[in-house]
């Protein structure tokens, strides 16, 4: 059971560059998240997935796409990464939404843009 | 924005001692979640705290809710080393059921 997988752990983008951040949990989890971390700045939400099927902006969405794949894949999509989006990627899963459920996080992965 | 704010940013103590870090927000909520980062991995889930709740306890972590002053406790007891880590409260934000992050307390416990 390996909980909630990232890949990769480790990237560097020249500015321009596109890439995709992969995500898998294997709980059966209904919903998916997607975090930055920045010094100072706690986590900020991305984007999230209630469920199959629907994806819902966050609080810092300019930038980023994501797509739910089926209910275990949830990937994060950078078109034209730009310095700003230097930080550290979380990915994080639940049972359901709603601030009542835990949240089970991935590894994370650091992007550095150059 | 952020909804719940960690106080202190940091904190250092000895081991054996108690830590005690606070979490105000600022409307009101339904549920408050305690999370813990060990640095370069991901947050792990301490305990959660519902709005007709005033305190919770797992293990050596006792959780208080104040309702009318809009903050939360975590205190851990008789810490260790492997304590150190951030700690991070998440509430919902009025009207959105997805839990927002505060920016964390540092907490360093020196064997």
């Amino acid at each position: 059971n390996a909980g909630v997988t990232q890949t990769p752990k480790f990237q560097v983008l020249k500015t321009g560059q596109s890439m995709t951040l992969q995500c898998a949990q294997d709980m059966n989890h209904n919903s998916m998240y997607w975090y930055r971390q920045d010094p100072g700045m706690g986590l900020r939400l991305i984007y999230y997935s209630a469920s199959e099927g629907t994806t819902d902006k966050g609080e810092v969405p300019n930038g980023y796409n994501v797509s739910r794949l089926n209910k275990r894949e949830f990937s994060l999509r950078l078109e034209s990464a730009a310095p700003s989006q230097t930080s550290v990627y979380f990915c994080a899963s639940s049972e359901a939404a709603g601030s009542y459920n835990e949240q089970f996080f991935g590894p994370g992965t650091r992007l550095t843009v150059l | 924005s952020q909804q719940g704010e960690e106080d202190p940013q940091a904190l250092s103590i000895q081991e054996g001692e108690n830590a005690t870090m606070n979490c105000s927000y600022k409307t009101s909520i339904n549920n408050l979640q305690w999370y813990r980062q060990n640095s370069g991995r991901g947050l792990v889930h301490l305990i959660l705290i519902r709005s007709n709740e005033r305190e919770k306890h797992s293990g050596r972590l006792r959780v208080t809710l104040d309702t009318s002053k809009k903050s939360s406790s975590l205190l851990i007891t008789a810490s260790r080393a492997a304590d150190t880590a951030s700690y991070f409260c998440a509430t919902d934000k009025g009207g959105s059921y997805i839990p927002t992050f505060g920016r964390g307390t540092s907490l360093i416990v020196h064997p």
